[in-house]
């Protein structure tokens, strides 16, 4: 399978815990882009990549938020400190460069993420 | 600023009768427009994608969507559902630097 993929599928974790989520885009795409979609509600856009270069983030991404992306390939999000307010699904998308944001993303199954 | 208002957030049809689902947008520019599609526990799929070629976009699984400037919409259509439509939709503005999901129309196919 040469799509996206996000590991793990599922984490449940307690509050306070850190956790971290790990995206592959695919392999020629050169921007990756994290959203979060709570229940009921579509994907939130949290940030996005131009190979190694954070370029841009949202007002949702709270301190306790950090996003790399170190080799232009894979990314890894970071939640410190979690709160239960932080439980949704977590969805990695990648690209090829074009206009940013007007290019087709191609997503991954999501991480599901639980507070307890 | 761009932005996308999905107008209904349930809509069942029955299997078989033609499929409506509504979304206007909003923009300073011309957008760009995509729908996407999330069956249960899957990811998202693009469906179609405007981006001022054609006004009628025609997408997988028999679905096309056409762009009217005049009413700033961009609704998605099916002629026939299958009960394999049943799933979430998204229509997605996409702008500059990131894109704008709407909220989400429930589609369910009635046998």
């Amino acid at each position: 399978d040469t799509g996206v993929s996000q590991d793990p599928r599922h984490k449940i974790t307690k509050r306070g815990q850190n956790v971290t989520f790990r995206c592959d885009p695919i392999s020629e795409h050169n921007r990756l882009y994290w959203y979060r979609q709570t229940l009921g509600q579509g994907p939130e856009f949290l940030t996005y990549f131009q190979n190694e270069a954070q370029l841009e983030k949202s007002r949702l991404l709270s301190d306790r938020f950090s996003a790399e992306r170190p080799k232009g390939s894979f990314s890894t999000l970071e939640i410190q400190r979690t709160e239960q307010g932080d439980s949704a699904m977590y969805l990695c998308a990648s690209s090829l460069a074009g206009l940013a944001g007007r290019e087709t993303q191609y997503f991954g199954p999501g991480t599901r993420l639980l507070v307890l | 600023a761009q932005s996308v208002t999905q107008l209904d957030s349930h809509v069942s049809v029955s299997e078989g009768t033609p499929v409506l689902l509504r979304c206007n947008y909003s923009s300073s520019y011309s957008p760009s427009l995509f729908w996407y599609v999330q069956h249960p526990n899957k990811g998202l799929q693009l469906l179609l994608k405007y981006t001022s070629a054609a006004t009628l976009v025609k997408g997988i699984n028999g679905f096309e969507a056409e762009f009217k400037k005049s009413e700033t919409s961009f609704h998605l259509t099916k002629p026939s559902a299958h009960m394999s439509d049943a799933a979430e939709y998204f229509c997605v503005g996409g702008g500059y630097q990131k894109v704008t999901f709407g909220t989400g129309t429930k589609l369910q196919v009635i046998p």
